[in-house]
């Protein structure tokens, strides 16, 4: 499994895109990237995951470097209820291995 | 919502007590996760269960123990309780098909006195 590095915080204006790096310099040739978040003491909530090729969804879009050693992950318009700690994630099989993640504060 | 439903949502015991935690996975899904998280850190895998066996455990002790039952509905057993026990355990469904996402329920948040 890839150990992924975040920043510890981020801090992002309401209505403007948020734009949340992550470096996966080990990830193997097969292993998937996941994002998830996590409101304050809830659940993760999955956001997207993708191999090689970009990936957009309802929520988010996910830019992976052609090498695969980072990749972005993209809140077009950031509102309040965006404010979370996000996770990149890498993994091979059910395993999910979660490092400290970025605090994301999308302020007024 | 994401159709995993976690029981307790909140928990107290003793040091030294057993307690034990369920989780309904989600309609389809065969797999459920178990993780453990303290507070201000990530979730940390405690181990899987699929098909009613367990399918790979983090580096947790043996007191941490589990069960799959065969609705796919999972327990997870914590025997004789310490104080760093305490936090918020997450139970994740998915399925087995190569790269799905998993959906966690809200915790179970355990504080152990």
């Amino acid at each position: 499994d890839a150990k992924t590095t975040q920043p510890p915080s981020m801090d992002c204006a309401e209505g403007r895109a948020a734009n949340l790096p992550c470096n996966h310099s080990t990830i193997s040739g097969n292993e998937y990237v996941y994002w998830y978040r996590q409101i304050h003491s809830q659940g993760p909530q999955y956001i997207i995951h993708g191999l090689k090729n970009n990936e957009t969804n309802e929520m988010a879009s996910l830019i992976i470097t052609e090498d695969r050693k980072s990749s972005t992950l993209i809140l077009p318009h950031a509102t309040l209820r965006d404010t979370a700690v996000y996770y990149c994630i890498g993994h091979q099989g059910g395993k999910l291995i979660f490092g400290q993640g970025t605090e994301l504060s999308v302020k007024p | 919502e994401t159709g995993v439903t976690q029981s307790p949502t909140h928990l107290i015991k003793t040091r030294g007590q057993q307690v034990t935690l369920r989780c309904s996975s989600q309609s389809g899904h065969n797999t459920v996760s178990w993780y453990q998280q303290a507070l201000g850190q990530g979730p940390q895998f405690i181990f899987q269960y699929y098909r009613e066996e367990e399918n790979g455990r983090g580096n947790f002790p043996p007191r941490f123990s589990g069960l799959q039952f065969p609705n796919y509905s999972s327990e997870l057993n914590v025997n004789a309780l310490e104080l760093d026990d305490s936090a918020l355990y997450l139970c994740a469904s998915s399925s087995q098909r190569i790269n799905t996402e998993a959906f966690f329920g809200q915790g179970t948040r355990l504080t152990v006195v």
